[in-house]
């Protein structure tokens, strides 16, 4: 059965930094792993996603990386600014394209 | 277009009694799903229908019933609710399958049960 997890679980940073969340998966046969963002009260947007061919994608200040055989993924967001406070979950979905089986999330908060 | 809504936003059961979450969305899209949010354990799918008439199993079923008489429309139903239901529920749509199509989230009910 494939786990997710996710290291932090909480992070707080000063506004400016940049920053890796991480993200990591028992079972390496995955079709695609997707990042949401959770605004408090919200439901989940999607961020970024990542094709099992693929290594990485990037949209603006984010980037997502995918090491598929070691069963991890980051997500990298550079300059922080306190609107990105939010809890982000990683998800992947398996090779029958079904379902999405999410981790956890990080909650991070950026202090102006 | 509103997208995903959910109803109730917010609900107090006690134990035992029954209740119906209604999910509707307005993008004609085939596939929609309920999921159930708990602290420190991610979302966790409990059921999904891949289209009009058809419903299937998530990874947590027992205890919820679902039905997908109108397209739009996916309700979930607890016949009898136990505290261990008490929980943020999600629902989800999409126009396919989780590999190939962005899921659209609704805002979520957060439900109770004493």
């Amino acid at each position: 059965k494939q786990e997710v997890t996710q290291i932090p679980a909480a992070l707080s940073v000063p506004e400016g930094e940049n920053l890796v969340l991480n993200c990591s998966f028992t079972d390496s046969a995955i079709y695609n792993l997707q990042w949401f963002r959770q605004d408090p009260g919200k439901g989940l947007t999607s961020l970024l996603l990542i094709q099992s061919s693929q290594r990485e994608q990037t949209s603006g200040r984010l980037n997502a990386s995918l090491d598929k055989s070691s069963g991890r993924s980051t997500l990298y967001i550079a300059a922080s600014q306190p609107g990105d406070s939010a809890t982000y979950l990683c998800a992947v979905v398996d090779n029958y394209g079904q379902n999405f089986v999410f981790g956890p999330g990080t909650r991070l908060s950026v202090l102006p | 277009n509103a997208g995903v809504t959910q109803t109730p936003k917010f609900r107090v059961l006690k134990t035992g009694q029954s209740m119906t979450l209604l999910c509707a969305q307005d993008m004609n899209h085939e596939y929609m799903y309920w999921y159930r949010q708990d602290p420190g354990m991610g979302l966790r799918l409990i059921h999904y229908s891949v289209g009009e008439g058809t419903t299937a199993k998530g990874e947590v079923p027992d205890g919820y019933n679902v039905s997908r008489l109108k397209k739009q429309n996916f309700l979930l139903g607890l016949e009898s609710a136990a505290p261990s239901q008490t929980s943020v529920y999600f629902c989800a749509s999409s126009r396919g399958l989780a590999g190939v199509a962005e899921q659209f989230f609704g805002p979520g009910t957060r439900l109770t049960v004493l």
